[in-house]
């Protein structure tokens, strides 16, 4: 699977958008973009996933680049209980195209 | 939506005693789960794909002797730490995916901590 790229950490003021990008340069074209995001001491939950277009759902919305070399998570209206690791996957679709493999994700902030 | 439960969510042992943890999957068959570990401050590592029925595959590096693994039905699987050590301390988490479907359930994690 392709490898992603992503901010150590940011910090977003709470009411504010949260834009978290992800660098996938070496995607492959049935390659889809997964994020995930892991609550301190929880399991990872699943935000939202695409393959080229644009995606949006309660939680989030998901913005890929024409080449899709890249992406972007949008959390509208971050709060407090956004704060969490958030991970950007590429794999192919499908349990039989193998497990998520995570990387070291961006650490999101959300600040009062 | 999917529900994974998965128990405990922390236990406690000696050095040398063995733990189970149980991953089951509530309102799903579950063809496939995953055993993912995470040490403090660092991302989650897969440790082996469980698929029921049949023998766990194991990720490299990982001693199967020690971390058994049982998918026996379409909703339970199970890893029991063998003789644990200290350094087993870590935290233990379960995924599993319906049939050919791409969604991808997490449970809560166990916390073990060998002492």
């Amino acid at each position: 699977d392709a490898k992603t790229t992503q901010p150590t950490s940011m910090d977003c003021a709470e009411g504010r958008a949260a834009n978290l990008p992800c660098n996938h340069s070496t995607i492959s074209g049935n390659e889809y973009v997964y994020w995930y995001r892991q609550i301190h001491s929880q399991g990872p939950q699943y935000i939202i996933h695409g393959l080229k277009n644009n995606e949006t759902n309660e939680m989030a919305s998901l913005i890929i680049t024409e080449d899709r070399k890249s992406s972007t998570l949008i959390l509208p209206h971050a709060t407090l209980r956004d704060t969490a690791v958030y991970y950007c996957i590429v794999k192919y679709y499908g349990g039989s195209q193998g497990n998520l493999i995570f990387g070291k994700g961006t650490k999101l902030s959300v600040k009062p | 939506g999917a529900v994974v439960s998965q128990h405990p969510s922390w236990v406690i042992c000696k050095s040398g005693t063995s733990v189970k943890i149980e991953c089951r999957s509530l309102d799903f068959q579950a063809t496939t789960m995953f055993w993912y570990r995470q040490f403090p401050k660092q991302s989650l590592m897969l440790m082996a794909t469980s698929n029921e029925g049949s023998k766990a595959t194991y990720e490299q590096g990982v001693e199967k002797d020690k971390f058994l693994i049982n998918h026996a039905s379409l909703t339970l699987s199970t890893l029991t730490v063998t003789s644990a050590h200290p350094e087993d301390s870590s935290f233990y988490i379960c995924s599993a995916i319906e049939g050919a479907g791409d969604g991808y359930t997490f449970g809560s994690g166990t916390r073990l901590t060998v002492v």
